[in-house]
């Protein structure tokens, strides 16, 4: 079975900050991959996803992620936050020939605030 | 708003009792699955269902039961709740298994 490893359980940054949030996965075959934010008060909504091609993938609102597979990586950036970015952060992973047997696993979170 | 639509939005319950949460899946999608949250962490995939069939479960115990209908609407089941049930109860529709999830707003389930 899948894991997935969020490194920070809470960052805040100053507006104008860049970020970084890291995500490792393990899981020896081909995985999809994903971000999903959840706004407070809202539902997860999904922010990027990696399925194959091009590792440096581009998501809403200015955010991207890049998958290093030989790191088992997927971290999400953005170059220059906004209050508004504040939320909660998940990494998850599902593989795509698993039939949805594991759904998706995803990490614990990361609460990242931004002060204006 | 993604589509997905729950309800109730909370819920009280006592230890022991049985309750059903529903689902209503976004237009088109024949895959729900259920996901609990619990304070303070990350969702956990409960099982799936695609075409009214089950096709994989999470690790949680036979207390836990769904329904997907014709209309790929679905039901969460649990049965002789426990205070440690008390979570974030959250459906996600995808148009083909093993893609993009949309999630809905979740069943917030308090057990007393």
């Amino acid at each position: 079975a899948q894991s997935v490893s969020q490194h920070n359980h809470h960052v805040i940054l100053s507006e104008a900050a860049s970020l970084e949030l890291g995500c490792n996965y393990s899981y020896g075959g081909t995985v999809n991959l994903f971000w999903y934010v959840q706004y407070p008060g809202q539902h997860l909504q999904l922010l990027l996803k990696y399925f194959s091609g091009d590792p440096l993938v581009k998501g809403i609102k200015g955010f991207e992620a890049e998958f290093i597979k030989s790191k088992f990586s997927f971290n999400l950036r953005k170059p220059s936050v906004q209050w508004s970015d504040t939320a909660e952060y998940f990494c998850a992973v599902n593989p795509p020939d698993g039939g949805g047997a594991d759904g998706l696993t995803f990490g614990k979170g990361t609460h990242l605030i931004i002060q204006p | 708003e993604t589509g997905v639509t729950q309800s109730p939005t909370h819920l009280i319950k006592t230890r022991g009792q049985q309750v059903t949460l529903r689902c209503s899946s976004q237009s088109g999608h024949n895959t729900v699955s259920w996901y609990q949250q619990a304070l303070g962490q990350g969702p956990q995939f409960i099982f799936q269902y695609y075409r009214e069939e089950e096709n994989g479960r999470g690790n949680f115990p036979p207390r836990f039961s769904g329904l997907q209908f014709p209309n790929y609407s679905s039901e969460l089941n649990v049965n002789a709740l426990e205070l440690d049930d008390s979570a974030l109860y959250l459906c996600a529709s995808s148009l083909v298994v093993n893609t993009e999830a949309f999630f809905g707003q979740g069943t917030r389930l308090t057990v007393v």
